[in-house]
């Protein structure tokens, strides 16, 4: 059964820290996977979105990659703001049967120091 | 507009009851979603239809019953509600496995 896990669980950086959340999984047969932003009391605002053909992806300051060899993701956060603080969520989505479906990490909640 | 919408956002009732909440999207997706998220934030799937025809449904009390009338809109059904139901319930919808759009979310608290 595909594992989709966060590290960290949380992370504290005061602002305009550049910063590297990770997220890893054990399926290789990926079809994308999306990075998600949740703030509390909120839904979750999709960030990025890498296709299994791709390496990366770009969105103003902020840079995921895959690596579907070892099984990786990474969301890159350049110069930080307070605003950014959130819980950052990653989700696969495979590529074999009809039912496809997002297996979502336990996330990693972001606290950005001002 | 709001791509996803559900109701209630907030509901708090006794256990027993039957409760519903409700979901539209206005994308054009043919794919929608149910999820729960647990006290500890993890989010689970919970249902998805696509063009009104059930394609997941994974292992949930069957207290629990959506129903899609149309492609727009998938409604969940809780009959006899249990303290371990209350949690946040996210409805999503999607086309082709593209990008997922998540509503706001309903907090379910059962009393």
């Amino acid at each position: 059964k595909q594992e989709v896990t966060q590290i960290p669980a949380a992370l504290s950086v005061p602002e305009g820290e550049n910063l590297v959340l990770n997220c890893s999984f054990t399926d290789s047969a990926i079809y994308n996977l999306q990075w998600f932003r949740q703030d509390p009391g909120k839904g979750l605002t999709s960030l990025l979105l890498i296709q299994s053909s791709q390496r990366e992806q770009t969105s103003g300051r902020l840079n995921a990659s895959l690596d579907k060899s070892s099984g990786r993701s990474t969301l890159y956060i350049a110069a930080s703001q307070p605003g950014d603080s959130a819980t950052y969520l990653c989700a696969w989505l495979g590529s074999s049967g009809s039912a496809r479906q997002l297996t979502f990490g336990s996330g990693t909640q972001l606290t950005v120091l001002p | 507009d709001t791509a996803v919408s559900q109701t209630p956002k907030y509901l708090v009732t006794q256990m027993g009851n039957d409760k519903s909440i409700k979901c539209e999207q206005n994308l054009g997706h043919d794919t929608m979603y149910w999820y729960k998220q647990d006290s500890k934030k993890f989010l689970k799937i919970m249902f998805s239809y696509n063009n009104k025809e059930l394609i997941i449904n994974e292992t949930v009390p069957n207290r629990f019953s959506p129903k899609s009338p149309d492609k727009a809109h998938l409604n969940l059904h809780i009959n006899s509600l249990e303290l371990g139901d209350s949690a946040v319930y996210f409805c999503a919808s999607s086309q082709a496995g593209n990008t997922i759009y998540f509503g706001e979310g309903s907090w379910l608290t059962v009393v």
